[in-house]
């Protein structure tokens, strides 16, 4: 299916844990996002990529890392989980930004960390 | 840096009511400006935009003006319905930024009953 996908869309996992979120796009979009929505704060951006090996860290980079070998993928790692990640974290994916580039979201995946 | 402020909510209304949701940013340059919109259980999708000072982005019945004179993209809808009870974010993004990267407000959730 074309689109944006996210996996899993939920886990529950222990504090010290290594995680990976999973973002997959079939538009072959060049720039890709990982945002974390928490309540009162709205979306911030963890990490950026315009392109398979190049990435740069956004507002909320700390405890994450993240990969990008091939264009249609972009995992989004928490090397040692703690409970202050519990979240909802959302991919994004668009074209070259232009004045009319539209940013496309996935559905999310909902971690929460015990 | 730049940032979007958005009034809080939740906001109740009954159906056929008036929604207006207020946005305002801070931005040293000149941004394209968007409101997005999560419907339960879903990531986020583009509403409506503007790109430029007094352009009115419009979509399923929202409107928004871009006012550069009050920084404010305030969304609006005559008559609401239960369907569009959702979060809706306002975001910008800079015209400097070669990234692309967007800017959210807080989100306001809006409830429309029967």
């Amino acid at each position: 299916d074309a689109g944006i996908t996210q996996s899993p869309r939920y886990k529950i996992t222990e504090t010290g844990r290594q995680v990976t979120l999973m973002c997959h796009q079939t538009w072959s979009h060049s720039y890709m996002f990982w945002y974390r929505q928490d309540l009162g704060h709205g979306l911030r951006l963890i990490y950026y990529s315009a392109a398979a090996d190049i990435t740069d860290k956004g507002e909320v980079p700390d405890g994450y890392v993240v990969s990008r070998s091939k264009t249609e993928n972009f995992p989004l790692t928490l090397e040692s989980a703690t409970r202050s990640q519990t979240s909802v974290y959302f991919c994004a994916s668009s074209e070259i930004p232009g004045q009319n580039t539209e940013a496309f979201f996935g559905q999310g995946t909902r971690l929460t960390v015990v | 840096g730049d940032s979007v402020t958005q009034m809080e909510g939740p906001v109740t209304l009954s159906e056929e009511a008036f929604l207006t949701i207020n946005c305002t940013y801070t931005a040293t340059g000149y941004p394209s400006l968007f409101w997005y919109v999560q419907y339960p259980g879903e990531g986020l999708q583009l509403l409506l935009k503007a790109t430029k000072a007094d352009d009115k982005g419009s979509n399923k019945g929202f409107e928004a003006t871009y006012r550069k004179e009050t920084t404010s993209f305030h969304l609006e809808k005559g008559s609401v319905q239960v369907s569009d009870s959702a979060v809706y974010f306002c975001a910008l993004r800079m015209t400097t930024d070669s990234w692309g990267k967007l800017q959210f407000g807080a989100g306001t959730q809006v409830v429309v009953t029967p």
